[in-house]
């Protein structure tokens, strides 16, 4: 099974700060890899397609890149809404995984 | 609107069977691959199962492999999950998600849209 590790695990940030959130994949998965952002008591929402294409309707503070084994996610400057938690899958091969997840907590 | 709607949860003693359902609506459900991820309590996604759009092709995780079946009825535009010999640790809110395939390889894709999810505890 392909083991994606996201750092770090929790964030602390402010509004109007930069953040970047990084998965590492235990095997190279080109580009087969997505970002989820979750809020409590709803479900995920797609950020991030493809490593580095954006969902229609996302903010464009929002962008993903990487390939391989090392991918992240960076949000230019956080917004209250974006306090959440950050979620990142491959779907190279089965079974599909997901990291541990980053928890984004405001300073 | 296009929304996945699923029900079936609740609680269950282990050793016990469940089948949660998920209804779509707004959209051709028959034109898409369709899945099952869960999340147990306070912890991280985990994948569980994908369907083919006409159900020919299944794939599960291996800690659910031979205990639950997913399943669908075009017809009645319905994903199916049909969870036998149910444990603790199968406790979690089960979401329904549909696959959005965006490039021409069959690992091209992404959960796109997803249902509200539907609690399912195992206890005694």
């Amino acid at each position: 099974d392909i083991q994606m590790t996201q750092s770090p695990s929790s964030l602390s940030a402010s509004v109007g700060d930069r953040v970047t959130i990084t998965c590492r994949a235990s095997q190279s998965i080109n580009r087969y890899f997505n970002w989820f952002q979750q809020k409590p008591g709803k479900a995920p929402k797609v950020l991030i397609y493809g490593a580095s294409s954006l969902q229609s309707g996302v903010p464009s503070r929002f962008s993903g890149s990487g390939s391989g084994t090392d991918f992240t996610l960076t949000i230019s400057s956080l917004q209250p809404e974006d306090f959440a938690t950050y979620y990142c899958q491959q779907t190279y091969s089965f079974p599909i995984t997901f990291g541990q997840g980053t928890r984004l907590e405001i300073k | 609107e296009v929304q996945l709607v699923e029900s079936g949860g609740g609680l269950v003693q282990p050793g016990g069977s469940l089948r949660l359902s998920c209804e779509a609506s707004g959209f051709i459900f028959s034109r898409y691959w369709m899945s099952c991820v869960r999340q147990a309590p306070g912890k991280g996604l985990e994948w569980v199962a994908n369907i083919r759009q006409d159900g020919s092709d299944k794939y599960y995780v291996d800690s659910v492999k031979g205990r639950f079946t997913i399943s669908r009825d075009n017809a009645k535009s319905s994903l199916y999950l049909q969870m036998n010999s149910l444990r603790a640790e199968d406790t979690a809110v089960y979401y329904c998600a549909r696959i959005e395939f965006h490039g021409s390889g069959s690992a091209d894709w992404h959960f796109d849209l997803w249902g509200r999810g539907t609690l399912v505890t195992v206890s005694s």
